[in-house]
């Protein structure tokens, strides 16, 4: 349950603001993903991280910018969103080459 | 890019009953399947995951049976519990194919798994 940790683990926020979720991972992994978790719909692949290098960026609209300073962290910026952005923001990490991903509890994003 | 579907989207069993469910994946070069368990509030949690390699893998109650040839694996819990209840959901990944050595997965839709007591 800490190995991955999310903060805050809920936001509001206006269409105008600017916010950052923050993700720390404590278990010495090398990669570390974000997905999005929208109501009705599959968890979706928003970025990926190897080696602190973005190696994949999933079609995600330029209002959301991640930042991965070093292995154990990862950051969302996130600006002038619109209410369908509204959803659960996880955040995963896992030890190249091995496949498996471990989640953090997630921040609850409501965009007014 | 790889789709995966999930079936049934809600199952209700009774307690100590067996629970089953499948999913099918689009994309022949996928070679690692996990399932995750999220409850509420919380984030997914790996419970139990296969390798193309493998055709099954058990771990307690639960396994995990692959069909690489009809693309579909599934997951298998006996003597359901009511613990056991929660949203599952299966995932696919190129695992070793991926070119970093970092993959993402493509999910399913979700199970909403139901233990009647």
């Amino acid at each position: 349950e800490t190995g991955v940790t999310q903060t805050p683990r809920h936001l509001v926020m206006g269409m105008t603001n600017k916010k950052s979720l923050k993700c720390e991972q404590h278990l010495g992994h090398n990669a570390m993903y974000w997905y999005k978790q929208s109501a009705k719909k599959p968890l979706e692949l928003m970025f990926v991280y190897s080696l602190e290098e973005r190696v994949e960026n999933n079609s995600v609209p330029s209002r959301f910018s991640p930042e991965c300073p070093n292995s154990s962290h990862l950051f969302l910026h996130l600006h002038t969103l619109q209410p369908e952005d509204s959803a659960l923001y996880l955040c995963a990490s896992s030890q190249a080459p091995l496949y498996e991903q471990y989640f953090g509890p997630g921040t609850r994003l409501t965009v007014t | 890019g790889e789709n995966v579907e999930q079936h049934p989207s809600t199952l209700s069993v009774q307690e100590g009953d067996s629970a089953v469910i499948k999913c099918t994946y689009s994309d022949s070069a996928s070679n690692y399947f996990p399932w995750y368990k999220q409850e509420l509030g919380k984030g997914p949690q790996l419970i139990i995951d296969i390798r193309s390699n493998v055709g099954e893998k058990k771990d307690q109650r639960i396994a995990v049976t692959l069909n690489k040839t009809a693309k579909h694996f599934s997951l298998h819990i006996t003597e359901t519990q009511p613990e056991d209840s929660a949203v599952y959901f299966c995932a696919a990944s190129l695992g070793e194919h991926s070119g970093g050595g970092a993959d993402g997965l493509t999910f399913g839709k979700g199970t909403h798994l139901i233990i009647q007591p």
